[in-house]
C-alpha cells in the first residue's frame, strides 16, 4: 500500500525565485492538504484540494498556489521566494473532505530559501 | 481565531506513565486529533476525539472535555521509540473559514531509561 510521497526532499533557492513541490497522496485518498512547518513549530495549513478545485486555504498570502491533477497527485507553488519561506514543506492525504481529521502525511520537503 | 496551549516540553521514564495536556479556544469545533512526529520524520496519526471521553488505542488513550475546551493524551507503558514531539490539533473552522487541522506548538517528551 504506497504511502503519500513527496519530491524533491531538499531544495534551494534563491530569493524572489519560484519552486514547484510535488505530492502524491496514499493509494485510495482523494483529498489533498498543504502544511508548512517551521523549525520547532506546529505545521500550519495552506490549503486544501479536493476534486481538483481548492476548498479551503489558511492564512496564506496569493504567492502560495496549488493545483490538483485527476489522478489526485498535486503541486505547491511559491512564486517570488523570501527568507521566511525556508521552512518543511508537508502534503497530507485524507479520504474525502469529512476524513480531514485522519490525515496521512508525507516525508516533506525541506526548502531552504538563501 | 483558533489557539492551542500544550507544554512544550515533558520528560519521563521507560515503563511510565506520561499526560499531555492540551487546551484550545476556537470560534468553531468538530473535534481534536493527535499526532506524534520524530524527528526529521513526518507527523503521524494517533488519535481522534469528537465527543467527550476517552478514547483507547493500545497503549495510547486520549481523552476529551468539551465544555472545558480541554484534552489530553495519555501514554502508558513508556519506551524509548515514543521520544517524540507530540501536537494535538484542532479540527474546525478557522477566521479564513477553513475546515481543516488547526495545530498546536506541540509538545517534545523524551523517555529516559
Amino acid at each position: 500500500d504506497a504511502g503519500v510521497t513527496q519530491s524533491p526532499t531538499h531544495l534551494i533557492k534563491t530569493r524572489g525565485q519560484q519552486v514547484t513541490l510535488r505530492c502524491s497522496p496514499k493509494s485510495g485518498h482523494d483529498t489533498v492538504s498543504w502544511y508548512q512547518q517551521a523549525l520547532g513549530q506546529g505545521p500550519q495549513f495552506i490549503f486544501q484540494y479536493y476534486e481538483e478545485e481548492e476548498r479551503q486555504r489558511g492564512n496564506f498570502p496569493d504567492r502560495f498556489s496549488g493545483h490538483q491533477f485527476p489522478n489526485y497527485s498535486s503541486e505547491l507553488n511559491v512564486n517570488a521566494l523570501l527568507l521566511g519561506d525556508s521552512a518543511l514543506y508537508l502534503c497530507a492525504s485524507s479520504l474525502g473532505l469529512a476524513g480531514g481529521y485522519e490525515q496521512y502525511f508525507g516525508p516533506g520537503t525541506r526548502l531552504t530559501v538563501t | 481565531g483558533q489557539s492551542l496551549e500544550q507544554p512544550s516540553e515533558v520528560t519521563a521514564v521507560e515503563g511510565a506513565i506520561v499526560q499531555i495536556n492540551c487546551t484550545y479556544q476556537t470560534s468553531g469545533f468538530y473535534g481534536l486529533s493527535w499526532y506524534q512526529q520524530h524527528d526529521g520524520g513526518a507527523p503521524t496519526f494517533l488519535s481522534y476525539n469528537a465527543l467527550d471521553g476517552l478514547e483507547e488505542t493500545g497503549r495510547f488513550s486520549s481523552f476529551l472535555s468539551r465544555s472545558d475546551s480541554y484534552g489530553y493524551l495519555l501514554l502508558q507503558e513508556l519506551q524509548m521509540k515514543d521520544s517524540a514531539s507530540y501536537f494535538c490539533a484542532v479540527r474546525g473552522p478557522d477566521q479564513t473559514g477553513a475546515n481543516n487541522l488547526f495545530f498546536g506548538t506541540g509538545t517534545r517528551l523524551t523517555v529516559i531509561p
